[in-house]
């Protein structure tokens, strides 16, 4: 399916486990973002990638891990999940051009317990 | 890290009312988008601005670059039930990046 896809959709970890997010699209975008939203907040930037194998820190990094080994993949790993984590997770992507808006994935929710 | 003032926080309303929203910044923008979020769903672009002073609309939807451009509105006419969710706007400074700031969200509920 033509998209951008996120995975798995709902996922329940213990605190100090380490977990996985996954991202796909399918349209060779450059731009691809890792976002978090709590309530209060809107959406933080977590990390970002301008193209394959080039990553960037976003506003709130710590703690979280990417890589870009292909274009259309942008996993984010929690190295040690603190329940401070537990957030709702979108990934989004973007052309090159920068008049382009992101188009989002329908998100990861996570709890830490 | 630097968020964008987006008011009013949350709005409810009753079937058929008009709607205004604004999102407001120290620094200059020089494109402006208006995203929606369904409940359960990603964001999903709604209307883009990329002159100053400029008005677009999109159905009900009529959004604008403010003059300054530092600051953009978004107006929804005569309601519905389907246009609860939580509105975004984002902004973008401009050069070679491509990262969008985004604000806080408002959050509408309307009664049918």
């Amino acid at each position: 399916d033509a998209g951008i896809t996120q995975s798995p959709r709902y996922k329940i970890t213990e605190t100090g486990r380490q977990v996985t997010l996954m991202c796909h699209q399918t349209w060779s975008h450059s731009y691809m973002f890792w976002y978090r939203q709590d309530l209060g907040h809107g959406l933080r930037l977590i990390y970002y990638s301008a193209a394959a194998d080039i990553t960037d820190k976003g506003e709130v990094p710590d703690g979280y891990v990417v890589s870009r080994s292909k274009t259309e993949n942008f996993p984010l790993t929690l190295e040690s999940a603190t329940r401070s984590q537990t957030s709702v997770y979108f990934c989004a992507s973007s052309e090159s051009k920068p008049t382009y808006g992101y188009t989002f994935g329908s998100g990861t929710r996570l709890t830490v317990v | 890290g630097q968020q964008l003032n987006q008011s009013p926080q949350s709005m409810f309303i009753q079937e058929g009312e008009d709607v205004s929203m604004n999102c407001t910044s120290s620094s200059i923008f020089n494109t402006w988008l208006w995203y929606k979020q369904d409940p359960g769903e990603g964001p999903v672009l709604l209307i883009a601005l990329y002159k100053a002073g400029e008005l677009t609309s999109n159905g009900r939807l009529t959004a604008q670059f403010g003059i300054t451009r530092k600051d953009s509105f978004l107006n929804i006419s005569a309601s519905i039930p389907s246009d609860v969710g939580i509105y975004f706007c984002a902004g973008r400074r401009g050069g070679a990046t491509n990262k969008l700031i985004f604000g806080t969200g408002t959050l509408l509920a309307v009664q049918p």
